[in-house]
């Protein structure tokens, strides 16, 4: 079945720095690749996806890319803020928004 | 807001007792999937249910079982509760046919004692 990595699973960065999240994926059948940010005491909230034909996302300070061939893709947070601070979790899946498969968690702290 | 509302948010339980947790889905959605989120640990797909039946399963045993009703509402039952289903449990809702993204209500957060 499926496997997804991701790296690194803490992460602090200055506030207006910028902030990379990577993951990657094991089953080439995964089309669908969405991001979610977690805060304490809620669920998932999804922040960006990205699907299989389109190699790069963008909205506002968030962009996501994906490289298909080496089963990778990444998160990308530009001029980081405080309330960005959350656990970050890629995920991948075969069947867009069903049946997803989670990475570990990124523990992400922007200070000020 | 996701519209996907989870009840109770919180619960206690023996081990060996039996816990259902409840999810009702966003508008429009058909699909609602649950979810099992060990502590400091993402996300793990527990089963899917479309149209009232189960859509597939993850890796979990028989003991966790769960109905979905006309309304797209759903229940998740958990029998003979072990010390290890202390989790938060999530539910996400989606639109199967039209392959659209899936959102997640709160969470009930199980203690198994």
């Amino acid at each position: 079945g499926e496997n997804v990595e991701q790296h690194p699973s803490t992460l602090s960065v200055q506030e207006g720095d910028s902030a990379v999240i990577k993951c990657t994926y094991s089953d080439s059948a995964s089309n669908y690749f969405p991001w979610y940010k977690q805060e304490l005491g809620k669920g998932p909230q999804l922040i960006i996806d990205i699907r299989s034909n389109v190699g790069e996302k963008k909205d506002q300070r968030i962009a996501v890319t994906l490289n298909k061939t080496a089963k990778h893709f990444s998160l990308h947070i530009t001029e980081t803020q405080p309330e960005d601070s959350a656990v970050y979790f890629c995920a991948a899946s075969m069947e867009y928004g069903n049946k997803l498969v989670f990475g570990a968690g990124t523990i992400l702290r922007v200070k000020s | 807001e996701t519209g996907v509302t989870q009840s109770p948010t919180h619960l206690i339980k023996t081990r060996g007792q039996q816990v259902t947790l409840r999810c009702s889905s966003q508008s429009g959605h058909n699909t609602v999937s649950w979810y099992q989120q060990a502590l400091g640990q993402g996300p793990q797909f527990i089963f899917q249910y479309y149209r009232e039946e189960e859509n597939g399963r993850g890796n979990f045993p028989p003991r966790f079982s769960g109905l979905q009703f006309p309304n797209y509402s759903s229940e998740l039952n958990v029998n003979a509760l072990e010390l290890d289903d202390s989790a938060l449990y999530l539910c996400a809702s989606s639109l199967l046919a039209r392959g659209t993204e899936a959102f997640f209500g709160q969470g009930t957060r199980l203690t198994v004692v």
